[in-house]
């Protein structure tokens, strides 16, 4: 099973709202990561989480926050956010580099974000 | 720091013909890994290969095939008798450990159409 669940798929929030995506895996992968796409460019990497912490932060704007509860999960929380945040929301895992080189990621489906 | 050129935007071919899309990478590690994803238009990166750094071997996986070569940098991407459910955005990247993790440094993409 190579499946990484988003949820929900679709979400319009205004720029006061607090809304989450949740991203979960079961496939004993370590390592998590946050992506953000915007149309026509590639992912555009925001937070990397390895055995449950934070290993990598892209310099993303605090509005965006991340929690990594247990192994499976992934959380990105959003407050006060902009138009200009609304973007696809990409969701990866794959093995730690620990295990020995860099493994590929699995992408979950993604959670498009509208800000009005 | 590490960077990925996919030189060619978009790509338009007909059914049956083959297709090569083009990837250079710079970097300054010994050790490194490459990947292709293919996005379709439903958004999600889909994992096709990864390679590492010490394994020059040419792959050959269906209508797939991979030409990687260390002296030029490049970690080409063929498609033989192209169909038109390889229509689709196809990423190069390359990886880049950044402080205890790793992570992917992305081409633009080259967008594939194939027409029936």
């Amino acid at each position: 099973d190579t499946e990484v669940t988003q949820t929900p798929k679709h979400l319009v929030m205004g720029m006061t709202n607090k809304k989450s995506l949740k991203c979960e895996q079961h496939m004993g992968h370590r390592a998590m990561y946050w992506y953000k796409q915007k149309a026509k460019k590639p992912p555009e990497l925001m937070f990397v989480y390895s055995y449950e912490k934070l290993s990598i932060n892209e310099s993303v704007p605090s509005r965006f926050s991340p929690e990594c509860p247990n192994s499976s999960l992934l959380n990105l929380h959003l407050h006060a956010l902009q138009p200009e945040d609304s973007a696809l929301y990409l969701c990866a895992s794959s093995q730690d580099y620990l295990a020995g080189g860099m493994y590929e990621q699995y992408f979950g489906p993604g959670t498009r974000l509208t800000v009005t | 720091a590490q960077k990925v050129t996919q030189a060619q935007t978009e790509i338009s071919v007909v059914e049956k013909e083959d297709v090569t899309l083009d990837c250079v990478y710079e970097t300054r590690d010994t050790t490194y890994y490459l990947f292709w994803y293919k996005q379709p238009p439903s958004g999600e990166l889909v994992f096709l290969i990864r390679r590492n750094s010490f394994d020059e071997q040419n792959e050959i996986s269906g209508r797939y095939s991979w030409n990687f070569q260390k002296s030029t940098s490049s970690f080409n991407f063929t498609i033989t008798a192209s169909q038109v459910v390889d229509s689709a955005v196809y990423f190069c990247a390359l990886s880049e450990r950044k402080g205890g993790s790793e992570k992917l440094v992305f081409g633009k993409g080259t967008k594939l159409t194939v027409n029936p």
